[in-house]
């Protein structure tokens, strides 16, 4: 079975500053991880995946994420936050593989942006 | 137009009563899932579906049903609503290419009084 942790379920930064979330996982096989954004009142946007292929992945609104197997690490970054970063995000996992059906999500960290 | 879309947005009901909530699709994919969020308890699993013969339950799917009434259409039921059902309630879709990246809807919250 997998699982995902998510250290910090509120960070808050200033705009500008870098923004780091970290992620940290559990899987037996090769995993695809995912990031999500939850803006308020919306459902959830992909940000960036992970698919086995590079392992430093760029995404949507300058965030990207490096896969450290080592690690069991997935960590979204963004060098500069703006405002409207302010949002929840989700780190997800699922197994690589027939039947990778399932995403298992973190608890979700609130990021808040103090200008 | 959305790609997924969640009838209705908001609803209030009472204890007891039996209420539905809809999703359509418009992406194509055979996969369609149903999940509830809680504060500080992330997203988790009710029911999902593979396609329209195939129902399975998630993590926590006593108190709830499915219906999955055409490849577009997947339907969960609240056969006897209680307060502790209250939560925003999402739909979401993938189909099995590009390692199962899920398409989320708008998301209905439910408040059982």
């Amino acid at each position: 079975a997998q699982s995902v942790t998510q250290l910090g379920s509120h960070v808050s930064v200033s705009e500008g500053a870098l923004v780091l979330l970290r992620c940290n996982y559990s899987s037996s096989v090769p995993p695809y991880l995912f990031w999500y954004v939850q803006y308020p009142n919306q459902g959830l946007q992909l940000l960036l995946k992970y698919t086995s292929a590079a392992t430093l992945v760029k995404g949507i609104n300058g965030f990207e994420a490096e896969f450290k197997k080592s690690e069991t690490s997935f960590h979204l970054t963004k060098p500069s936050a703006h405002m409207s970063d302010a949002a929840e995000y989700f780190c997800a996992v699922t197994i690589s593989g027939g039947s990778n059906y399932k995403l298992t999500f973190g608890k979700g960290t609130l990021l808040t942006v103090n200008p | 137009d959305a790609d997924v879309t969640q009838t209705p947005r908001n609803r209030i009901t009472k204890t007891g009563k039996r209420i539905m909530l809809e999703c359509s699709q418009t992406k194509g994919h055979d996969r369609m899932y149903w999940y509830r969020q809680d504060p500080g308890l992330g997203l988790q699993l009710i029911y999902y579906s593979f396609d329209v013969k195939d129902i399975n339950k998630g993590e926590i799917s006593d108190g709830y049903s499915v219906s999955r009434q055409a490849q577009a259409k997947f339907s969960l039921s609240l056969e006897s609503a209680i307060p502790n059902q209250t939560a925003l309630y999402f739909c979401a879709t993938s189909d099995f290419a590009g390692g199962n990246e899920q398409f989320f809807g708008p998301g209905t919250r439910l408040t059982v009084l």
